[in-house]
């Protein structure tokens, strides 16, 4: 079985300071972890992914995660925050399951606010 | 690539009607779609999983006779709310399976 823990529902930061999104699994296997943004009223989009590579993943808009395998965490960090990245940020995980797809479980959610 | 449509975007609809939501993969062939709905602040919850040329496989607590999936073309599944009621209003999204899932932009069922 797998699991998802956003340990924090509400971030709120000043534009240009660093952003830190915290994330815990649990995971039966060697899991593939992910980071979504939703932005109000749309659909997600992919920020980063680890799927047992390099453990410090980069992804797209200045963030990246790191994969600690001691800890089960997979936080999110951007070293500045800008006016654009305020949204829903969602970490989810993967494992395979019985079939040949495999299926995500998504975290509760934190909502970043970027102050300005 | 991987590019994930829905439509409708909006849908607002009468207590008892039917309404049918289409998710396209318009770059890759899907032969696994799934279907998610969220309610407000809440995160996805996945109700079913779609495969092309098969029955859906529906997470436990989805009423697989109330929404309805079809999934026949490996471009295209439907997800049909038949017999709307405000308690099925939500936020759906489809996701289409390459090497991961690529999601839909969602669609806003309102049933009043």
């Amino acid at each position: 079985a797998q699991s998802v823990t956003q340990l924090d529902s509400h971030v709120s930061v000043s534009e240009g300071t660093p952003v830190l999104l915290r994330c815990n699994y649990s995971s039966s296997y060697s899991p593939s972890l992910f980071w979504y943004v939703q932005h109000p009223n749309k659909g997600l989009q992919l920020l980063l992914k680890y799927t047992s590579a390099a453990t410090l993943v980069k992804g797209i808009n200045g963030f990246e995660a790191e994969f600690k395998k001691s800890e089960t965490s997979f936080h999110l960090t951007k070293p500045s925050a800008h006016m654009s990245d305020a949204a829903e940020y969602f970490c989810v995980v993967s494992e395979r399951s019985s079939g040949s797809a495999r299926q995500l479980t998504f975290g509760s959610g934190t909502q970043l606010t970027v102050l300005p | 690539g991987a590019v994930v449509s829905q439509h409708p975007s909006w849908v607002i609809c009468k207590s008892g009607t039917s309404v049918k939501i289409e998710c396209r993969s318009l770059d890759f062939q899907a032969t696994t779609m799934f279907w998610y709905r969220q309610f407000p602040k809440q995160s996805l919850m996945l109700m079913a999983t779609s495969n092309e040329g098969s029955k859906a496989t529906y997470e436990q607590g989805v009423e697989k006779d109330k929404f309805l999936i079809n999934h026949a073309s490996l471009t295209l599944s439907t997800l049909t709310v038949t017999s709307a009621h405000p308690e099925d209003s939500s936020f759906y999204i489809c996701s289409a399976l390459r090497e991961t899932q690529y999601f839909g932009p969602g669609t806003r069922l309102l049933v009043l």
